[in-house]
């Protein structure tokens, strides 16, 4: 079954530097990835999603990520981090009966002015 | 893009009282749909897996009595917690699968008094 890590339940950074948020998945190769934010008491939004092709995908607000198979990980990071991107970012891959979709346990970003 | 509407936001019910919440996908058929549970400052725990027109599939731990869901047409979903009590009290989330897309309901925020 796939499984999800996201290094770092809290990530911290002032206005304009880059984010990083980290996420790994289980070996084998996933047929998608997901990363997603939530806003407090909302639902989940879909930053961006890796499919097939490109390994670099754009998302929403700035972000993006890189699929990288070598070493099963799939980061986002944002050039230059803004206020309104502190949120609760979720990284997903689905798998297993139904298609259900395995989340990390999400990463904190704060965003200090 | 796909849109999930997710009525209510907030329900505030009696203890023994049973409480609907209603999940629909507004622009998209939806042959699967997700019920998820979420604890403060935690990741989504799957509750259910719900297929229209069979019966949802419940994960481990998750009671079928008390959290029932109907999967009645290809865009609506319901969950209802029978026989509400204060631990029941919580975030929950639901989602829309179409195509290699995973599309989150606002959620509702469930308080039992």
């Amino acid at each position: 079954a796939q499984s999800v890590t996201q290094l770092g339940s809290h990530v911290s950074v002032s206005e304009g530097a880059l984010v990083l948020l980290r996420c790994n998945y289980s070996s084998s190769v996933p047929p998608y990835l997901f990363w997603y934010v939530q806003y407090p008491n909302q639902g989940l939004q879909l930053l961006l999603k890796y499919t097939t092709g490109a390994t670099l995908v754009k998302g929403i607000n700035g972000f993006e990520a890189e699929f990288k198979k070598s070493e099963t990980s799939f980061h986002l990071t944002k050039p230059s981090a803004h206020m309104s991107d502190a949120a609760e970012y979720f990284c997903a891959v689905p798998g297993g009966s139904n298609y259900k979709l395995t989340f990390g346990k999400g990463t904190l970003l704060t965003v200090n002015p | 893009g796909a849109v999930v509407s997710q009525h209510p936001s907030r329900v505030i019910c009696k203890s023994g009282t049973s409480v609907k919440i209603e999940c629909r996908s507004l622009d998209f058929q939806a042959t699967t749909m997700f019920w998820y549970r979420q604890f403060p400052k935690q990741s989504l725990m799957l509750m259910a897996t719900s297929n229209e027109g069979s019966k949802a599939t419940y994960e481990q731990g998750v009671e079928k009595d008390k959290f029932l869901i109907n999967h009645a047409s290809l865009t609506l979903s319901t969950l209802t917690v029978t026989s509400a009590h204060p631990e029941d009290s919580s975030f929950y989330i639901c989602s829309a699968m179409g195509g290699v897309s995973y599309t989150f309901g606002s959620g509702t925020r469930l308080t039992v008094v």
